[in-house]
């Protein structure tokens, strides 16, 4: 089965533009994750999705970030506008069924804001 | 979640057996014992979990301490391709399953 896919894998932004990430889940997962690190620190958990809705977006750092997964499917996060501490690796993640279905992580996509 | 702690970084020769350890003193008896593995340039990846017996899979064993306050992955024979972060993780069976990453332990494989 073709794994968690994520695009693009790298994007260099300057200060107060707009990116949109995007990340197909596993066929079939319901449940659709958001991480990030940030240069130094630790993968950080932004939010979850099951199915189209939002379960838990306790990680968002503000309201410049805004994820959604219209249809259950592919999830977007965007970031507008985005500022250099926004730079970053965004990892998305899925998983079958809620409990103790292992998350499936994409590879990534590269933020930089110049 | 409750906390774990794991050494920073452990080095291991190549095709020698490597022991991760792992700290949870903490550990409520619904937690379970995950770990996850991320290789350079790569997202994270699944290796194994467990909640009170030890564990084996294609990928590595999970040893559990009798009173749970600490576990070890091993690793039967490290490859080059075993050096990644290792990330041990608690995860609370009343909580939904998001995964709370630590700083983990950076294993570095001596060809």
């Amino acid at each position: 089965e073709a794994g968690v896919t994520q695009f693009p894998s790298h994007s260099v932004i300057e200060k107060g533009q707009t990116v949109t990430l995007r990340c197909d889940p596993i066929s079939g997962h319901d449940n659709l994750y958001w991480y990030r690190r940030v240069m130094g620190k630790e993968i950080k958990f932004l939010l979850h999705f099951v199915k189209e809705s939002k379960q838990d977006e306790s990680g968002m750092p503000n309201n410049r970030f805004l994820a959604e997964r219209t249809g259950g499917t592919y999830s977007t996060l965007k970031v507008q506008p985005a500022e250099l501490e926004d730079s970053g690796v965004y990892f998305c993640a899925s998983s079958l069924q809620q409990g103790f279905s292992p998350l499936h992580f994409g590879n990534g996509t590269r933020l930089t804001v110049t | 979640d409750a906390k774990t702690t794991q050494p920073n970084s452990m080095e291991s020769n190549e095709e020698e057996p490597v022991h991760l350890p792992c700290n949870h003193s903490t550990i409520s008896g619904t937690d379970y014992i995950h770990w996850y593995r991320q290789l350079p340039s790569q997202g994270p990846e699944y290796v194994i979990h467990g909640l009170t017996s030890n564990v084996n899979n294609r990928m590595a064993s999970l040893a559990i301490a009798e009173d749970r306050k600490s576990s070890t992955l091993i690793l039967h024979r490290a490859t080059l391709r075993d050096a990644a972060v290792y990330y041990c993780i608690l995860h609370m069976k009343t909580s939904y399953d998001k995964v709370i990453f630590g700083p983990g332990t950076s294993l570095s494989v001596i060809p």
